[in-house]
């Protein structure tokens, strides 16, 4: 069992829908628990990221961290044809240095 | 400021050569971490470098090694290359290890092996 899972998808959705991205982990030990964005032919680029449990907001994107159930949330509000992308978590311990450990990563397509 | 930049960008090897492959990271930067991306496996952490030192190591073979060069640069080389070898390898920088975990990504040198 892989220690972080994430849907790959894909997910497909109109224009400013309201999208909810997950993963689940088995790990306790993880603290930080980063997001971020790949698009085609490019590297991941780190969308925002939060320790420990609690919500943080940035613009139109939110993320959740609920350690006691071990899952994590991405929302991203009002949905652009731009944010069509592969949409990876991942997660790091505090011991681990810059070690992270990756979701899948879930395809989304944001459609006009 | 400039990103990470990642050396050669594609890559066609042979059953059994040997590939290296280079990654210099953000200025300032001294911290660099190695990713293998497959579509099977996802991300997975090759090795992370920091001062010249190899500080922490994925569960890769020994095929897989790196070094870091004084100026922060790093390569990444394996030695007898398979098929299933073939990815996208990925070079992360940061300003050192640890908290908080903000790393850059380069966009990668895809590594085909035939």
């Amino acid at each position: 069992q892989k220690e972080v899972e994430q849907d790959p998808g894909p997910l497909s959705v109109p224009e400013g829908a309201i999208v909810s991205l997950n993963c689940t982990y088995s790990n306790s030990a993880f603290q930080y628990f980063m997001w971020y964005r790949q698009y085609s032919r490019k590297g991941p680029e780190l969308l925002m990221y939060t320790y420990s449990s609690g919500n943080k907001e940035d613009g139109r994107f939110t993320a959740q961290v609920d350690k006691s159930s071990k899952y994590i949330s991405l929302f991203i509000r009002d949905s652009q044809p731009s944010d069509s992308a592969t949409y990876l978590c991942a997660m790091s311990q505090e011991t681990s240095g810059s070690r992270l450990t990756f979701g899948e990563g879930t395809q989304l397509t944001v459609n006009p | 400021k400039a990103g990470v930049t990642q050396t050669p960008r594609y890559l066609i090897k042979t059953r059994g050569q040997q590939v290296t492959l280079s990654c210099s990271p953000i200025s300032g930067h001294r911290s660099v971490s190695w990713y293998q991306q497959t579509p099977g496996q996802g991300l997975q952490f090759l090795f992370e470098y920091f001062s010249e030192t190899q500080r922490n190591k994925g569960n890769f073979p020994g095929r897989f090694s790196g070094r870091q060069f004084s100026n922060s640069r790093s390569e990444m080389n394996v030695s007898t290359l398979e098929l299933g070898d073939s990815a996208l390898y990925l070079c992360a920088s940061s300003l050192q290890p640890g908290t908080p975990p903000e790393q850059y990504f380069g966009p990668g040198t895809r590594l085909t092996v035939t």
